[in-house]
């Protein structure tokens, strides 16, 4: 069974400051794997999606990898500022048996102080 | 320019009602998902749908019921509401699989007394 886990639950950082967000998975036959971002009382924003053959992805100051051999995906955030405060959530796509499906993490809390 | 919807936003119900919870999308996606979202589980697919009177549960999909008889509507109705069904309810599409990029709707936080 596929799990996700993402670790820290909560971070919080001074505005400025590079910071990595870890998403671990336990299956590697994933399909693809997403990142989402998840204001307070809102619906989640999609960030970026990495394809299983690829190793990474870029939006602006977002930076994506993915290591399915070790089960690993992390989220590079450069030069913080505080409206990246939000819930950052990763989910994997996982084939079975004709389908797709996403598992979610239970997100990182990230607070950027001013 | 909607992309999608969802209503209503909040709702408070009792015990034993029934409660339907509606998801417009304006995208003409194939794939249509219904989440729930609950402290300490993350969110839990509950049911999903390949495309117009196509649809197939999720992991959680007990007490609930779908329906798609348009491809842009997707309503999640609880025939009998529990406690236990309290819940922030997300729909999400994606264009053509289950595997493509989904999107997200803002959400119903639902209050069963």
């Amino acid at each position: 069974k596929q799990e996700v886990t993402q670790i820290p639950a909560a971070l919080s950082v001074p505005e400025g400051e590079n910071l990595v967000l870890n998403c671990s998975f336990t299956d590697s036959a994933i399909y693809n794997l997403q990142w989402f971002r998840q204001d307070p009382g809102k619906g989640l924003t999609s960030l970026l999606l990495i394809q299983s053959s690829q190793r990474e992805q870029t939006s602006g100051r977002l930076n994506a990898s993915l290591d399915k051999s070790s089960g690993r995906s992390t989220l590079y955030i450069a030069a913080s500022q505080p409206g990246d405060s939000a819930t950052y959530l990763c989910a994997v796509n996982r084939w079975r048996v004709g389908t797709y499906k996403y598992i979610f993490g239970t997100g990182t809390r990230l607070k950027v102080l001013a | 320019d909607a992309g999608i919807t969802q209503s209503p936003r909040y709702k408070i119900t009792e015990t034993g009602r029934q409660v339907t919870l509606m998801c417009h999308q304006t995208w003409s996606h194939s794939y249509m998902f219904w989440y729930r979202q609950d402290l300490g589980h993350g969110l839990r697919l509950i049911y999903y749908s390949a495309a117009a009177d196509i649809t197939d549960k999720g992991e959680v999909p007990d007490g609930y019921v779908v329906s798609r008889s348009k491809t842009e509507n997707f309503p999640l109705t609880l025939e009998s509401a529990t406690r236990s069904q309290t819940s922030v309810y997300f729909c999400a599409s994606s264009e053509r699989t289950s595997g493509d990029e989904q999107y997200f709707g803002p959400g119903t936080r639902l209050t069963v007394t």
